[in-house]
């Protein structure tokens, strides 16, 4: 069974701070997902990566930035965050087809 | 404008009723059509479709693809309160690797 993991499933941030999401899959797969998910929005896309090192802007790239050093494992982090980067993030993995495999998300509160 | 519209947005049923979600979409160069189920946590897996008129099926669900109305469907017989959820739409395009999401329709069986 493909397994990814989040680091944290809920945090609490203060508004500046610099915040740091993790996310590992065990499946050796090449492409690797960020989205956030808010009411009524549904889904969007904010990073993703390819290969190592590699990364594309997803739909709304401002305010995130993204680090993989590492086939495993996708960072999305918080430069500075916002209140309105309050939201549930999750990550997502997938190999050379479209099925895209989900982590259980972290909700993210910014206060 | 929005590349993947579903409908409804959301849905109250009775236990026993058949349902049909509907996701109609509008990209360049169609690859593959999916449907998640997502609870209170991740989204899962429920089908890919990239052929029309073939019917998927899992037990009390099913999907159909229509590449020239450019829509699909998912049905639901004898829903149960396990169903309820929202039901994620997204397709994925040719020489792309991010899925586009629809934004979600919660469906709510009453018992």
């Amino acid at each position: 069974d493909v397994k990814v993991t989040q680091s944290s499933r809920y945090l609490v941030k203060r508004t500046g701070e610099k915040v740091f999401l993790e996310c590992v899959q065990d499946m050796d797969h090449e492409n690797m997902f960020w989205y956030r998910q808010d009411p009524g929005l549904g889904l969007r896309l904010i990073y993703f990566s390819y290969d190592v090192k590699m990364k594309e802007k997803g739909d709304i790239p401002e305010g995130y930035s993204v680090s993989r050093e590492k086939k495993e494992r996708f960072s999305l982090i918080l430069e500075s965050a916002s209140t309105n980067q309050t939201s549930m993030y999750l990550c997502a993995s997938s190999s050379e087809g479209d099925t895209q495999y989900f982590g259980p998300g972290t909700r993210l509160t910014v206060l | 404008e929005d590349k993947v519209v579903q409908s409804p947005l959301s849905l109250v049923v009775h236990e026993g009723d058949t349902v049909t979600l509907n996701c109609s979409y509008e990209v360049t160069n169609f690859r593959s059509l999916l449907w998640y189920k997502q609870e209170k946590k991740a989204p899962t897996f429920l089908f890919m479709l990239t052929s029309s008129g073939i019917e998927k099926k899992s037990g009390r669900l099913s999907s159909i693809l229509d590449k020239k109305e450019l829509f699909s469907i998912l049905n639901i017989t004898a829903t149960q309160t396990g169903d309820s959820a929202v039901y994620l739409c997204a397709v994925g395009e040719q020489a792309g690797t991010a899925l586009i999401f629809g934004k979600g329709t919660t469906l709510s069986v009453s018992s």
